[in-house]
């Protein structure tokens, strides 16, 4: 089915270590977006990109990084891992122009837990 | 400094009665509001949206309004079943096509 792919859906990382979240999707979007979910927090802009190259910082992107070599992979990187990246991770993306009622389209999440 | 707030982090109701569901905003800037729905284990799925011309917009059991002035918007599901138990969350942006802020969540419970 067309979507956003996530992976891993779980992990446990232990204090310092590193690792990469995937997500690609097949609907030739051009924006995608990297959110983390805490409790009753909502959800929170890590990164974005608008296309292929381009990526800026959202709201909380300290600790991590991105990259945007193809429309269809936005991977995030988690340098030096703390508990306090311990979340819910979701990437989504969107048309350049969203359609006018359709909003954004999400992954079904990566728990990180960092111990 | 939330821009979008859900106060209500859980909401009970009843099968068939109506669930209300509550969002505030800050930034008057906003003029396009959505709501999404979150099952365990899922990522959000857009539900309705709202453009500010509008104060209404209807799709089938579910209606949000807008209350410009207040800063205020509500989700209404009519009747509410068992299958709407999700959290919800509202969002908002400066156009549509722009970033979004969301709120909080509330965690809706519709019980048989």
């Amino acid at each position: 089915n067309a979507g956003v792919t996530q992976t891993p859906k779980f992990r446990i990382l232990k204090i310092g270590q590193s690792m990469t979240l995937q997500c690609a999707q097949d609907m030739n979007h051009n924006y995608m977006y990297w959110y983390r979910q805490d409790p009753g927090m909502g959800l929170k802009l890590i990164y974005y990109s608008v296309g292929a190259g381009i990526t800026d910082k959202g709201e909380v992107p300290n600790g991590y990084n991105v990259s945007r070599s193809t429309t269809e992979d936005f991977p995030l990187r988690l340098e030096l891992a703390a508990p306090s990246q311990t979340s819910v991770y979701f990437c989504a993306s969107s048309y350049t122009r969203q359609r006018a009622n359709y909003g954004y389209t999400f992954g079904s999440g990566t728990r990180l837990t960092v111990v | 400094d939330q821009q979008v707030k859900q106060n209500s982090p859980s909401l009970s109701v009843q099968e068939g009665r109506i669930s209300i569901l509550n969002c505030d905003y800050t930034n008057s800037m906003f003029d396009y509001f959505l709501w999404y729905k979150k099952y365990p284990a899922e990522g959000p799925t857009f539900l309705i949206s709202i453009s500010s011309i509008k104060d209404k917009n209807e799709d089938g059991r579910f209606t949000v309004f807008l209350n410009k002035s207040a800063k205020h918007l509500s989700l209404h599901i009519v009747p509410s079943q068992p299958g709407d138990s999700a959290v919800y969350f509202c969002a908002a942006s400066e156009g549509a096509g722009n970033m979004l802020t969301f709120g909080g969540g509330t965690r809706l419970m519709v019980k048989p």
